[in-house]
């Protein structure tokens, strides 16, 4: 069955600490991992998709990378802006209508 | 328009009720999704669309829930005769075929139900 597992799930950063969050994950076949944040009372806001393993993405202070079992969020230096929720979500090659969310890890960065 | 938008934002049911949540996907995206989130949770799929087809509602989880599109743009998620574990975020999603799943899927800012 197709899962996601995200730890920890809540995570306290001094800002300009530098941490990251991880995505396990079981597929039948990947076609995508995406990285979503979500902010208090808003839907999920895309931030990156990832393919294979060994793939990198970055976005400001957040990296993503893919290995074949899990991903990981790195974010450097963070700031209190960054505080959000983040979502970790797979689609499956033989069914890629719909995403499996992991549920979240709960960043706050304090100043 | 410039992103998804759903109504209300808000909704409180009473048990037993009936409700209706809409969605304004964001003009010329042929894909839409309903997914439902409760507290501390990720999301979770209820149903596909492509155009006006229904083609996947595996996730809805009983015979109360219905979601139709039937013109190919808005669509409506109800609810009937609402249990106290309906309780939840219901967020709806859109796509275009032509950007792909580089871009992800546009969320809207969901429905809050509460049923009491």
């Amino acid at each position: 069955e197709d899962q996601v597992t995200q730890s920890p799930e809540a995570l306290r950063l001094q800002e300009g600490e530098s941490s990251s969050l991880n995505c396990s994950y079981t597929v039948s076949g990947l076609r995508g991992l995406f990285w979503y944040r979500q902010d208090p009372g808003k839907g999920p806001e895309f931030l990156f998709t990832l393919y294979s393993a060994g793939e990198e993405k970055e976005k400001e202070r957040l990296k993503a990378t893919l290995t074949k079992k899990e991903s990981f969020l790195h974010i450097t230096a963070p700031k209190p802006e960054d505080s959000a929720t983040y979502l970790c979500a797979v689609q499956a090659r033989d069914n890629f209508n719909k995403f499996y969310f992991g549920s979240g890890t709960k960043l706050n960065v304090k100043p | 328009g410039a992103g998804v938008s759903q109504s209300p934002r808000y909704k409180v049911a009473k048990r037993g009720q009936d409700v209706a949540l809409r969605c304004d996907p964001i003009s010329g995206h042929v894909s839409l999704f309903w997914y439902q989130q409760a507290l501390g949770q990720g999301p979770e799929f209820l149903t596909y669309f492509q155009n006006e087809a229904q083609l996947d509602k595996s996730g809805l989880p009983s015979d109360r829930f219905f979601a139709e599109r039937p013109e190919g743009s808005v669509s409506t998620l109800k609810i009937q005769r609402t249990q106290q574990e309906d309780s939840a975020v219901y967020l709806c999603a859109s796509s275009s075929p032509l950007a792909g799943i580089d871009y992800g899927y546009t969320f809207g800012s969901g429905t809050r139900l509460t049923v009491v």
